[in-house]
């Protein structure tokens, strides 16, 4: 079964900072994509970055980048110059072998201080 | 990105009657649309997988009888709770894709369904 794990229930930051929200995984596939997705107050969930686990590359959005440790099934997000909009409730996710569903884990709470 | 639309955003309801919701993907088809349930400052934990034109799959411990899903088109699917009662209170949220596995999901903005 694949699963995925955030260790960290709460985070806060001070706006402009910098901030990692931590997830790892696991999985028996060798090609897979992982998410990070975000839902604020609004619990609109949306997209905030996606990994490729064959690219080396990290990716990178703006100011949202990933930390992608694929031997250490460890995927990282990392936000920069942290704004007041980016107070919300993280997920991480990987879509499940041969289907297209996500398996979410538990979500970070990130607390932006002004 | 594709926009996808559920309704309502929220309802109330008395206990022992049914709530229908609706999940519409409006500028791509989904074959495959996904349901949601979300408990206070809890994950999203998947209930069913909605296939166009086929019986639904549910989760482990989801009861079919209770949430039915019928995904009747490639641009809709609802999830109707039947016989509701106040422990079936929470968040619904749907999402669709465009089909691969690999693919960004879109989500519905989520229904707060209230039994009283």
């Amino acid at each position: 079964a694949q699963t995925v794990t955030q260790s960290q229930p709460e985070m806060s930051v001070q706006e402009a900072e910098t901030v990692t929200l931590s997830c790892t995984y696991d999985t028996s596939e060798s090609d897979y994509y992982l998410f990070w997705y975000k839902q604020p107050p609004s619990r609109q969930m949306i997209l905030v970055i996606r990994q490729e686990a064959y690219k080396q590359q990290n990716a990178t959005e703006n100011r949202f980048s990933v930390n992608f440790q694929k031997a250490a099934k460890s995927f990282s997000l990392k936000i920069s110059d942290s704004q007041l909009g980016d107070a919300a409730m993280y997920f991480c996710a990987s879509p499940t072998r041969g289907a297209q569903k996500l398996v979410f884990g538990q979500g970070t709470r990130l607390t932006i201080n002004p | 990105g594709a926009v996808v639309s559920q309704h309502p955003s929220w309802v109330i309801c008395k206990s022992g009657t049914s709530v229908k919701i609706e999940c519409r993907s409006l500028d791509f088809q989904a074959t495959t649309m996904f349901w949601y349930r979300q408990f206070p400052k809890q994950s999203l934990m998947l209930m069913a997988t909605s296939n166009e034109g086929s019986k639904a799959t549910y989760e482990q411990g989801v009861e079919k009888d209770k949430f039915l899903i019928n995904h009747a088109s490639l641009t809709l699917s609802t999830l109707t709770v039947t016989s509701a009662h106040p422990e079936d209170s929470s968040f619904y949220i749907c999402s669709a894709s465009f089909g691969s596995m690999n693919t960004e999901a879109f989500f519905g903005q989520g229904t707060r369904l209230t039994v009283v």
